[in-house]
């Protein structure tokens, strides 16, 4: 139990274009799904808190502008980078608390990632 | 502030041995802490965490840490590493002052060699 996915695992994109990523919570419903960037060899870096049903909270230095996202269902966030730029290529990963308490804990459930190159 | 400090960048430790993931904590109030796994180009998995009780915690893949709150630590361990255990391992603890966000520490780099 607690998977979370995302899609898509890697994609290559040009220069200013978009890209989205989604996050779902395979088996439990999700009221916080939290999106995080990882440069390689380093920490996660959270970007935004995600709550269904309504705006999500970014992290201070995030363009909320750039970095879209949408929490409309209990199971589906999706992340979409606007007018992608080479800075922008890293690798995403979101993760997922539990609504029904699972992990009251505070533990998240995190997906595999998605890998963006920005050409 | 919360915060998690993972003083050694990288662990090495022959296949067989024990091993030792430093973790250091500095909260307000009573801490939550996670230990988390990450293999090359994957996600982070759970491992284990402490939130109350018994100061040795035992997670997935035989690993265990133990709460120390005299020492704000809580050092994951393993008393028998192998070679598939080599992987990125954060160490994280709930922000209660930030709507219970996870803060992570910059992450260890294990190496078991055979």
């Amino acid at each position: 139990g607690a998977v979370v996915s995302q899609h898509p695992s890697w994609v290559i994109c040009k220069s200013g274009t978009s890209v989205k990523i989604e996050c779902r919570s395979l088996d439990f419903q999700a009221t916080t799904m939290f999106w995080y960037r990882q440069f390689p060899k380093q920490s996660l870096m959270l970007m935004a808190t995600s709550n269904e049903g309504s705006k999500a909270t970014y992290e201070q230095g995030v363009e909320k502008d750039k970095f879209l996202i949408n929490h409309a269902s209990l199971t589906l966030s999706t992340l979409t980078v606007t007018s992608a730029h080479p800075e922008d290529s890293s690798f995403y990963i979101c993760s997922a608390r539990d609504y029904n308490g699972r992990s009251s804990s505070y533990e998240q459930y995190f997906g595999p990632g998605t890998r963006l190159t920005v050409t | 502030a919360q915060s998690v400090a993972q003083p050694e960048d990288q662990v090495n430790v022959a296949e067989g041995n024990p091993l030792t993931v430093k973790c250091t904590y500095s909260v307000s109030g009573n801490p939550y802490l996670f230990w988390y796994v990450q293999y090359p180009n994957r996600g982070l998995q759970f491992l284990l965490k402490y939130i109350t009780g018994d100061n040795l915690v035992k997670g997935s893949y035989g690993f265990e840490a133990e709460f120390n709150k005299s020492q704000t630590s809580f050092h994951l361990k393993k008393p028998s590493a192998l070679v598939s255990d080599s992987a990125l391992y954060f160490c994280a603890v709930r922000d209660i002052t930030g709507g219970n966000k996870l803060v992570f520490g910059a992450g260890t780099i294990l190496r078991v060699k055979s």
